[in-house]
């Protein structure tokens, strides 16, 4: 069926690491894909989404891209911050509107 | 920025006992949905709701829930008979049109004792 699989946490890196967050999909189609945070405490915000293959979203210095070829959505950033820490969910929009989310990847950056 | 607020933030409930969650989702959006997150889990879907009925909905979603919009701006999710495995975090979302990024509240804690 159609699921969302991210890499397990938490993950523990320093100030100014590079970070990457793995995300692979199962679908039949195209599904729009997306990243969302949960700072501690807090409910979910967007973090930045792709609908077609090939897009690159991006947002406060967080990159994913699109990748059919792999099913894959990985985020990436260049240089974590302490405030970056908090739980990321990869998902997916099915053709049924439902977002399918993926377990989520807790981010522990220590300054 | 609009954004979709949810009420309470928090709400501790006696087993058996029913609750109303409220959601007031961005004003021009058509599309509303629960999910739900047990400590420690994955965010679920519940349900969605579109033109005042019921699009689809999970397993989860079984008699004991129901959801309504009963006026222009609010959407509620009612469980007629908590249970100590409904507690978890709510959270609304709401879209403009289907397939596009849902915008979610911040969530209600639900603690069933």
């Amino acid at each position: 069926g159609n699921s969302v699989t991210q890499m397990e946490g938490p993950v523990t890196l320093s100030e100014e690491a590079f970070l990457t967050i793995n995300c692979t999909y199962t679908a039949t189609g195209y599904p729009s894909l997306f990243w969302y945070v949960q700072y501690p405490g807090e409910g979910l915000q967007l973090l930045l989404k792709a609908t077609k293959a090939d897009d690159k979203g991006s947002n406060k210095g967080f990159e994913a891209t699109y990748r059919k070829e792999t099913t894959s959505f990985h985020l990436e950033k260049g240089s974590v911050q302490v405030s970056d820490s908090a739980v990321y969910f990869c998902a997916r929009v099915n053709r049924d509107d439902k977002i399918i989310f993926g377990k989520g990847t807790r981010l522990h950056i220590l300054p | 920025e609009p954004e979709v607020t949810q009420t309470p933030s928090h709400q501790v409930t006696q087993m058996g006992q029913e609750v109303i969650l409220r959601c007031v989702p961005i004003s021009n959006h058509l599309y509303f949905y629960w999910y739900r997150q047990i400590l420690g889990q994955k965010v679920e879907f519940l349900v969605s709701f579109y033109n005042n009925e019921i699009s689809e909905k999970s397993e989860i979603f079984d008699d004991q829930f129901s959801v309504e919009r009963p006026d222009g701006s609010n959407f509620t999710l009612k469980i007629r008979s908590t249970k100590l495995e409904d507690s978890a975090m709510y959270f609304c979302a709401s879209g403009g049109s289907v397939q596009e990024t849902q915008y979610f509240g911040p969530g209600t804690r639900l603690l069933v004792l």
